[in-house]
């Protein structure tokens, strides 16, 4: 069964400094990726997609990710966050075979002034 | 503005009621999609539909029914049976209807439900 993993639930920075959310995915013949973002509540808003193409992906709000195939991992990373990025972020996969959307567990990100 | 609007924000429903939530979009999308989100579960798939008047079960459908009359409506309705209703509700909707997700989903802003 396909699924989308998202190693940590919390991470903490500091303000400015870099940042890292970590996502694997299950392999599959075709898989498409995608990040979202979640302020409290609200919905989620897209951040940057891959369908195809160039490997590395670039997003809204300074965020980008890197497609790497042979280690089935998506991370999302910002070289210098602000606090204005404090949310929960959802890494998720769309499959052929699937016909749906699966997400991840989500990680929180809380900045430190 | 086009979007996604689900109502009512926060709705509190006593044990043994059935309540509905809104969700509709003037997107022209063909898909629409309601999620349940729960602290550190992420978002569960209750109810999918590609097109009008056809709708399938998700992950978690149990105690949940849906319908699908119009292309921009898609309510939910939590019913009695649903053991554990309360939680933040997602509608979202993708131009994509064909099988193979490779659409980008656009989600209203949620409805939070309190069961009291």
């Amino acid at each position: 069964a396909q699924s989308v993993t998202q190693l940590d639930s919390q991470v903490p920075v500091f303000e400015e400094a870099p940042v890292e959310l970590r996502c694997n995915y299950s392999s599959s013949v075709s898989v498409y990726l995608f990040w979202y973002v979640q302020y409290p509540n609200q919905g989620l808003q897209l951040l940057l997609k891959y369908l195809s193409g160039s490997t590395l992906v670039k997003g809204i709000n300074g965020f980008e990710a890197e497609f790497n195939k042979s280690q089935t991992s998506f991370h999302l990373r910002k070289p210098s966050v602000h606090i204005s990025d404090t949310a929960e972020y959802f890494c998720a996969g769309g499959y052929s075979s699937a016909s749906k959307i699966i997400f991840g567990s989500g990680t929180r990100l809380s900045i430190r002034p | 503005d086009g979007g996604i609007t689900q109502s009512p924000k926060y709705l509190f429903r006593k044990e043994g009621q059935n309540v509905t939530l809104s969700c509709e979009q003037n997107l022209n999308h063909d898909a629409m999609y309601w999620y349940r989100q729960d602290p550190g579960q992420g978002l569960r798939l209750i109810y999918y539909s590609q097109i009008v008047n056809d709708f399938q079960k998700g992950d978690i459908a149990e105690g949940y029914s849906v319908s699908r009359e119009k292309k921009e409506s898609f309510p939910l309705t939590v019913t009695s049976a649903q053991k554990n209703p309360t939680a933040f509700y997602l509608c979202a909707s993708s131009i994509d209807a064909a099988g193979g997700g490779t659409g980008e989903l656009f989600f209203g802003e949620g409805s939070r439900l309190t069961v009291l």
